[in-house]
């Protein structure tokens, strides 16, 4: 079974820092890799999602991720965070029936 | 506007006293899953729906019963709730048919606390 790994629990940072988030997945065939976003008492929304192509993906609010494949990962990086991207972010990985999701990153930026 | 809808929001409840969270998509779409969250677990599936009249387990269904007889409501059932089950739960959405994109649609969550 397919599963994925969120080595960051928690993340602070400063306003105006670089980010970047770990993901790494544990299934070697053909993935559909997303990252989902939480902003405090919300709903989860999607960020991004690679299915095939160009592996670096470009998502909303100024996120990307890129897929490697020969590292198993799909890692999410923002040049500059804002205080605004103070969140949970959760990777996840798609089987036929379901995502199966990370244990989720809690980013705090500070202004 | 395309949205799932869960009610209620937040509810307290007791030991042993059944209740249903719904969940309704006005987006017409075939695939319905529940999902639970919990610190440090992330998200884990309950049950899930392909279509009408088809649920099947997910990972964690121990103490949930599922029903799907009309297309956009998938409302999930505590029949005995117990402490453990004390959770925020998502109800979520998609496509399941043709080109799906697998993008799960969300919503607002509800957050039970049985005593």
């Amino acid at each position: 079974a397919q599963s994925v790994s969120q080595h960051n629990h928690h993340v602070i940072l400063s306003e105006a820092a670089s980010l970047e988030l770990g993901c790494n997945y544990s299934y070697g065939g053909t993935v559909n890799l997303f990252w989902y976003v939480q902003y405090p008492g919300q709903h989860l929304q999607l960020l991004l999602k690679y299915f095939s192509g160009d592996p670096l993906v470009k998502g909303i609010k100024g996120f990307e991720a890129e897929f490697i494949k020969s590292k198993f990962s799909f890692n999410l990086r923002k040049p500059s965070v804002q205080w605004s991207d103070t969140a949970e972010y959760f990777c996840a990985v798609r089987q036929p029936d379901k995502l199966i999701f990370g244990t989720g990153t809690r980013l705090q930026v500070f202004p | 506007e395309a949205q799932v809808t869960q009610n209620p929001r937040y509810l307290i409840t007791v030991t042993g006293k059944k209740l249903t969270v719904t969940c309704s998509q006005n987006m017409n779409h075939e695939y319905m899953s529940w999902y639970r969250q919990d610190p440090g677990l992330g998200l884990r599936q309950i049950y899930y729906s392909m279509n009408v009249e088809v649920t099947d387990k997910g990972d964690v269904p121990e103490g949930y019963k599922v029903s799907r007889k009309e297309k956009r409501n998938f409302p999930l059932i505590l029949e005995s709730p117990s402490p453990n089950q004390t959770s925020l739960y998502f109800c979520a959405s998609r496509r399941y048919s043709g080109t799906n994109t697998g993008e799960l649609f969300f919503g607002e969550g509800s957050r039970l606390t049985v005593l």
